[in-house]
């Protein structure tokens, strides 16, 4: 049980143009999920927390405008990579959490981007 | 100086050797999660603790509050044990995240 399905898994795509994410909890309902970057040798960074309905709640330093994150149900969220440039390369992954804060994250296969 | 150190940041092991990573925090955290990250980068979670010992086969996490201190062993260990291991405490949505632990099972 608690599956995340991640997709697309690879996606390469031309600077300027946007690609989007997508998370869904396969067999529960996420009352939260997150999104993180991860650089090749480093660990995770979370770039922000979606609840659904609301709106996200970005990291400092993450630019809103460009990482668009929208948790419309309770098994999607989408992360969009507007204007992609070479340096938004990079793996971007999520988790997803049911229930409240001490819960278990279940994490999705991650999505790696390359721009060129 | 982060909020979660993990040691060592490199392991490499012989098959069936008993391995321990471990983990300090310097922050309050009200969980403590050991994520295992295979070479595709899929990420699974392993344990999450907040107090005292879970143990789920080979895996063992313990945690000691006093001390903002936590361990993961492995015991009799196996090349597919071959991954990163990454410890991450969280209050609320706050997560601090280690450097990862890259261990590698020799046959």
């Amino acid at each position: 049980g608690a599956v995340v399905s991640q997709h697309p898994s690879r996606v390469i795509c031309k600077s300027g143009t946007s690609v989007k994410i997508e998370c869904r909890s396969l067999d529960f309902q996420a009352t939260t999920m997150f999104w993180y970057r991860q650089f090749p040798k480093q660990s995770l960074m979370l770039m922000a927390t979606s609840n659904e309905g609301s709106k996200a709640t970005y990291e400092q330093g993450v630019e809103k405008d460009k990482f668009l994150i929208n948790h419309a149900s309770l098994t999607l969220s989408t992360l969009t990579v507007t204007s992609a440039h070479p340096e938004d390369s990079s793996f971007y992954i999520c988790s997803a959490r049911v229930g409240q804060f001490n819960s278990p994250l279940h994490f999705g296969n991650g999505t790696r981007l390359t721009v060129t | 100086k982060n909020e979660v150190e993990q040691s060592p940041q490199n392991l490499t092991a012989q098959e069936g050797e008993f391995i321990t990573i471990n983990c300090s925090y310097s922050v309050g955290i009200s969980a403590l999660h050991w994520l295992q990250q295979h070479p595709g980068g899929g990420i699974v979670s392993l344990f999450m603790l907040s107090s005292g010992k879970k143990k789920h086969g080979r895996l063992i996490a313990t945690i000691n509050i006093q001390e903002k201190h936590s361990s993961l062993h492995i015991t009799a260990s196996h090349p597919r044990d071959s991954a990163v291991y990454i410890c991450a405490g969280n209050t609320g949505n706050q997560f601090y995240f280690g450097t990862g632990t890259s261990l590698t099972v020799i046959p």
